[in-house]
């Protein structure tokens, strides 16, 4: 386990519709991140897991959002009725406890038409 | 709140050439973490450098250095003989806390530079 991926790469999604992104971290970093990142725009930080645990949120992330890590493995990221604000970059990053390195993953980039 | 500035929105260099770019910061904390990241046009986001608020040496990795300078808030990274391969977007960024001791310590991002190297 070399390290972060995320599924899908692309999805391209009709406003209103619901989708799911997932993410598998690196097997023993505990801390697992959710941000998202818009065109012309450094990523903005969502969600953030200890284990399963989710301990922060940030008011970015609306109620149509909702995001869970099972077990304290793999996280997905559920968006529902999607709008066309939604269209970015969701970047999912993990850090195991004591280390100051996020790895990150190659995101799923999100297109609402 | 943390606050991350860059201010050079595009930067072109010659091949070779040594590159500064630039990152103000803005906390109220005592204890922080500064970072690099590399964004290619691929997408993922590649961990650069890092420098810890009580770090007194700046921090350096291969052909990376962070200039660190705590009183102006500033945390430039400098690229030594730059390559082709280095034209990507340039992310700074800080952690609330130097280590996860407990509570949440997402990073917060700047806008990025656009670097892009000419040969």
């Amino acid at each position: 386990d070399t390290g972060v991926s995320q599924d899908p790469r692309h999805k391209i999604t009709k406003r209103g519709q619901n989708v799911t992104f997932r993410c598998d971290p690196i097997s023993e970093h505990n801390r697992l991140y959710w941000y998202r990142q818009t065109l012309g725009q450094g990523p903005e930080f969502l969600t953030y897991f200890q284990n399963e645990a989710q301990l922060e949120k940030s008011r970015l992330l609306s109620d149509r959002f909702s995001a869970e890590r099972p077990k304290g493995s793999f996280s997905t990221l559920e968006i529902q009725r999607t709008e066309q604000g939604d269209s970015a970059m969701y970047l999912c990053a993990t850090k195991g406890t004591g280390l100051y390195g996020y790895t990150f993953g190659s995101g799923t980039r999100l297109t609402v038409v | 709140a943390q606050k991350i500035t860059q201010t050079q929105p595009g930067m072109f260099v010659q091949e070779k050439e040594a590159v500064t770019l630039d990152c103000t910061y803005d906390t109220s904390d005592q204890s922080y973490g500064l970072f690099w990241y590399k964004q290619p046009s691929s997408g993922e986001m590649i961990f650069l450098i890092y420098q810890g608020s009580y770090d007194e040496q700046n921090a350096t990795e291969g052909r990376y250095s962070l200039n660190f300078q705590k009183a102006r808030k500033s945390a430039n990274l400098v690229i030594s003989a730059s390559q082709l391969g280095d034209s990507a977007m340039y992310f700074c960024a800080m952690s609330p806390r130097l280590y996860s001791g407990g509570g949440a310590d997402g990073l917060t991002f700047g806008k990025g530079t656009h670097l892009i190297i000419q040969p």
